[in-house]
């Protein structure tokens, strides 16, 4: 299985703030990264795909980069809303995985 | 767009066999652009791709469960089902199904996921 790594664990914050979350991939996969943002009590919700390409209606403010083992996601300026927890998620075999979560907090 | 709800009991007994439905509303699940999937979380943990099945019925498992998980599809009802036997504790969950995307292999719909505990 592919293992994926993100970092940090979580993260402090304040609105207005850059952040950016790492993920890392035990083995290439490729462009077929996906992000999401999973708040309490809910599902997750799709934000970015094939590493780069944002969900339809999901805010500019995030995007997504990166190809093979390393990816990034970036809030460029953060909102209250945007205090959550972020997964990763490979699609480039099975079985799919996803990374271990990055709880964003406010500060 | 798109909508999925779970059903199914949220207590299922040790060595028994737990059984969800995930019910497709404002699409048909035989339209061919999406896989149709299960995924769980185990509370305050990460989440753990179970499997996926297409509208033809061809399935994919993950190896980890394979062994004890069977997901069906019923184009008829725009519904399709998870089983996963012999159940135990480690099998409490919070359980999704999701679509997945046909070609750029996304989560793209959630469901809002249902809590099944195991417990005599």
């Amino acid at each position: 299985d592919i293992q994926m790594t993100q970092s940090p664990t979580s993260v402090s914050a304040s609105p207005g703030d850059r952040v950016t979350i790492t993920c890392r991939a035990s083995q290439g996969v490729s462009s077929w990264l996906a992000w999401y943002q999973q708040k309490p009590g809910k599902a997750p919700k799709l934000l970015i795909y094939v590493a780069s390409s944002l969900q339809s209606g999901v805010p500019s403010r995030f995007s997504g980069s990166g190809s093979g083992t390393d990816f990034t996601l970036t809030i460029s300026s953060l909102q209250p809303e945007d205090f959550a927890t972020y997964y990763c998620q490979q699609a480039d075999s099975f079985p799919y995985t996803f990374g271990q979560g990055t709880k964003l907090e406010i500060k | 767009q798109v909508q999925l709800q779970e059903s199914g009991p949220g207590l299922v007994k040790p060595s028994q066999t737990l059984s969800l439905t995930c019910t497709v509303s404002g699409g048909s699940i035989s339209s061919g652009g999406h896989y149709w999937s299960w995924i769980r979380q185990v509370p305050g943990k990460g989440l753990e791709w179970i499997g996926f099945i297409y509208y033809s019925g061809t399935a994919y498992y993950n190896p980890s469960l394979k062994s004890r998980v069977t997901i069906s599809v019923d184009t008829s009802k725009n519904q399709f089902s998870l089983k996963l036997n012999s159940v135990t504790a480690a099998d409490t969950a919070v359980y999704y199904c999701a679509s997945l995307g046909y070609n750029d292999r996304n989560f793209d719909y959630w469901g809002q996921g249902t809590l099944l505990t195991v417990s005599s």
